[in-house]
């Protein structure tokens, strides 16, 4: 069967634009998580979604970074006016349910110019 | 708030010999314990976990992993390595408060096994 899949696989951006990241978590897994891998350093939890809702956003780093996940099923992570601190490939992972292993996608590498 | 540990950054092996990658965590609370593996251009996959039980957990490809409470360790290793196993190598820990499962994972910093032949 098909695994998280994440598009796109590349982006850049320029400083100040918004851009839109997703990922289609494996069929029938209600939880999905966000992580971001800076270079050189361990995927860092962003976001947990049960479900439609947000079970624990206290890994975004601010109120530029946004996440929704309307259907329970596929997810969009949102930054707005991006900074070329927030180059870093974001890894999306999802599981059957809370109490399940995580299953990562091959995430979106996103640089600002 | 937990952290983790990887010393090693890097660790060279010499094609079939036994390999050790360290991994320390601190919690103020009881943990569950991951080791996942990044090949190249690709994503995650799950080596192994410790949730309960025995301490000596044995996973994937010949890989095993001891949990020390006491040293709060929860050291990688292989008696014999291959060149497919040149990868990078994620510890990550769980808050044991989430209800038995993986919330966020905190990852240590990663450390690359490359094996020399």
């Amino acid at each position: 069967g098909a695994g998280v899949s994440q598009t796109p696989s590349n982006k850049v951006t320029e400083k100040g634009k918004y851009v839109e990241l997703r990922c289609d978590p494996i069929s029938g897994h209600t939880a999905l998580y966000w992580y971001r891998q800076s270079l050189g350093q361990g995927p860092e939890f962003l976001i947990y979604f049960q479900g439609t809702g947000a079970a624990d956003d206290s890994g975004l780093p601010n109120d530029r970074f946004f996440a929704v996940r309307p259907e329970g099923s596929v997810s969009t992570l949102k930054i707005q006016r991006t900074e070329r601190g927030d180059s870093a490939v974001y890894l999306c992972a999802s599981s059957l349910n809370k109490l399940s292993e995580q299953y990562f996608g091959p995430g979106t590498r996103l640089t600002v110019t | 708030a937990q952290s983790v540990t990887q010393l090693d950054s890097q660790v060279p092996v010499f094609e079939e010999a036994p390999v050790e990658l360290r991994c320390n965590y601190s919690s103020s609370v009881s943990v569950y314990l991951f080791w996942y593996v990044q090949y190249p251009n690709q994503g995650l996959q799950l080596l192994l976990k410790y949730l309960s039980g025995s301490t000596l957990v044995k996973g994937i490809n010949g890989f095993e992993a001891e949990f020390n409470k006491s040293q709060t360790s929860f050291h990688l290793r292989k008696p014999s390595v291959h060149i497919s196993d040149t990868a990078e190598y994620f510890c990550a820990v769980s808050d044991l408060r989430s209800g038995g499962g993986a919330d966020g994972l905190t990852f240590g910093k990663g450390t690359h096994l490359i094996i020399q032949p």
